[in-house]
């Protein structure tokens, strides 16, 4: 099955400097990589997705990338604010029909240092 | 839209006894998933729902696990008997298309 691997779990940032968090998956079938936000007490909640047909999404200060051939996506996180503190994971799913089960990273807590 | 709703939010009970965590989806939503996040194992999918039908449930731990969906807009995830090791947040998501995933709140589950 799929294997997802998520970079670094930690990361502090100064607020205002940008934040970058990596994946890597194993499926090469894999074609839907979406980006939830965890807050404290909450569920996941979807900030961005990316589908294998392109290779670079933003949506204002967000940003996703997606290396197909390397089988590597990242979300960049620009001119950080203290909202942006909480836990970061990243997903893939491989396009099966009938297959809508994500596999999820292991999270990155994202710090905001004031 | 009030968004995916699960109860209770916070459930403590005794081991040995048997848990209901329930979930409503969003309408229209076709697809239902429990998930079950712990610190060290992360988000583990256990079982979804296609069209009220269970699809995969290759994330079920084992026999005291159980998880139905009697129509399309409620689900529960029961466990019996329960045991400490069960704690756990324990997530309800739905999506109408297999992107976007919508979670509800979550039922914090302790076990003692």
């Amino acid at each position: 099955g799929e294997n997802v691997e998520q970079h670094p779990s930690t990361l502090s940032v100064q607020e205002g400097d940008s934040a970058v968090i990596k994946c890597t998956y194993s499926d090469s079938a894999s074609n839907y990589f979406p980006w939830y936000k965890q807050e404290l007490g909450k569920g996941p909640q979807l900030i961005i997705d990316i589908r294998s047909n392109v290779g670079e999404k933003k949506d204002q200060r967000i940003a996703v990338t997606l290396n197909k051939t390397a089988k590597h996506f990242s979300l960049h996180i620009t001119e950080t604010q203290p909202e942006d503190s909480a836990v970061y994971f990243c997903a893939a799913r491989r396009s099966n029909f009938g297959n809508e089960k994500l596999t999820f990273g292991t999270g990155t807590r994202l710090t905001i240092i004031p | 839209d009030a968004g995916v709703i699960q109860s209770p939010r916070h459930e403590v009970t005794e081991m040995g006894q048997e848990v209901t965590l329930r979930c409503k989806p969003i309408s229209g939503h076709n697809s239902l998933f429990w998930y079950r996040q712990t610190m060290m194992r992360g988000l583990e999918l256990l079982i979804y729902f296609n069209n009220n039908v269970p699809i995969d449930d290759s994330g079920m731990p084992e026999d005291r696990f159980s998880a139905k969906m009697p129509n399309a807009s409620f689900s529960t995830l029961k466990i019996q008997p329960s045991e400490p090791r069960d704690s756990a947040v324990y997530f309800c998501a739905s999506t109408p298309t297999g992107y976007g995933y919508t979670f509800g709140s979550g039922t914090r589950l302790t076990v003692v």
